[in-house]
């Protein structure tokens, strides 16, 4: 049973272009999480997915961040018009249900040039 | 808010000796759960051990174990035996029993010396 898969694992975008960065959950996990981590901090939540439904956005950046989980394929983070302050390791998380544990991806490290 | 503090930035052992890792919490709420994640350099998150706040036991796995003091809101982190495979960065973590989302701390950076 393969975990939680995140691709690329590495990304390098130069200032204003945009960012996607995919998160496959496990297998039988319908409940998607993001969180940030900036260098030599914890993580961060950003947001909170189910299928076709965001749960909790609480975390998210106001602007030029984004979203989604649809029904088939991975859920996907978006973030237009990268800046150099977005350089961080995006991490994905899945659980089976709301309460249940979260098993992490091996995260997306962004650098922004 | 929750907030989730670990004051020790950096700590180090002795190879086969015990370390305790801090960490204290604030909250409202009566029941919740914690957890201690371990980050190795591989960036990789893994799941070390979790506590119920409604359980009085402290929870233990293998050389892991925590010293869960609810009314200091206390969840300190003791290995034992420690081996050199145990370095890495860990984070303290909190999340309510009726919400999803984790509350992390900062993080200390644990080495193991031969």
């Amino acid at each position: 049973n393969a975990g939680v898969m995140q691709n690329p694992r590495h990304l390098v975008r130069r200032r204003g272009q945009e960012a996607r960065l995919r998160c496959s959950p496990m297998k039988g996990h319908s409940h998607v999480y993001w969180y940030r981590q900036l260098p030599e901090e914890g993580l961060k939540f950003m947001v909170y997915l189910q299928k076709e439904n965001i749960i909790d956005e609480s975390g998210m950046p106001k602007e030029r961040f984004s979203a989604e989980f649809p029904k088939e394929g991975p859920s996907i983070l978006r973030i237009q018009q990268v800046v150099r302050g977005d350089s961080a390791a995006y991490f994905c998380a899945s659980s089976q249900g709301s309460y249940n544990e979260q098993f992490f991806g091996p995260g997306t490290r962004l650098t922004v040039l | 808010a929750q907030t989730v503090t670990q004051s020790q930035p950096e700590m180090s052992v002795q190879e086969a000796e015990t370390v305790t890792l801090s960490c204290t919490y604030d909250t409202s709420e009566s029941d919740y759960y914690l957890f201690w994640y371990k980050q190795p350099p591989s960036r990789q998150m893994i799941l070390v051990i979790r506590q119920e706040a409604y359980k009085q036991q402290n929870a233990t796995e293998n050389r892991f174990s925590v010293n869960f003091q609810k009314a200091a809101k206390s969840f300190s982190l003791k290995i034992s035996d420690s081996q050199l495979g145990d370095a890495a960065m860990y984070f303290c973590a909190y999340r309510e029993t009726s919400g999803s989302r984790l509350t992390f701390g900062e993080g200390t950076q644990l080495t193991v010396n031969p």
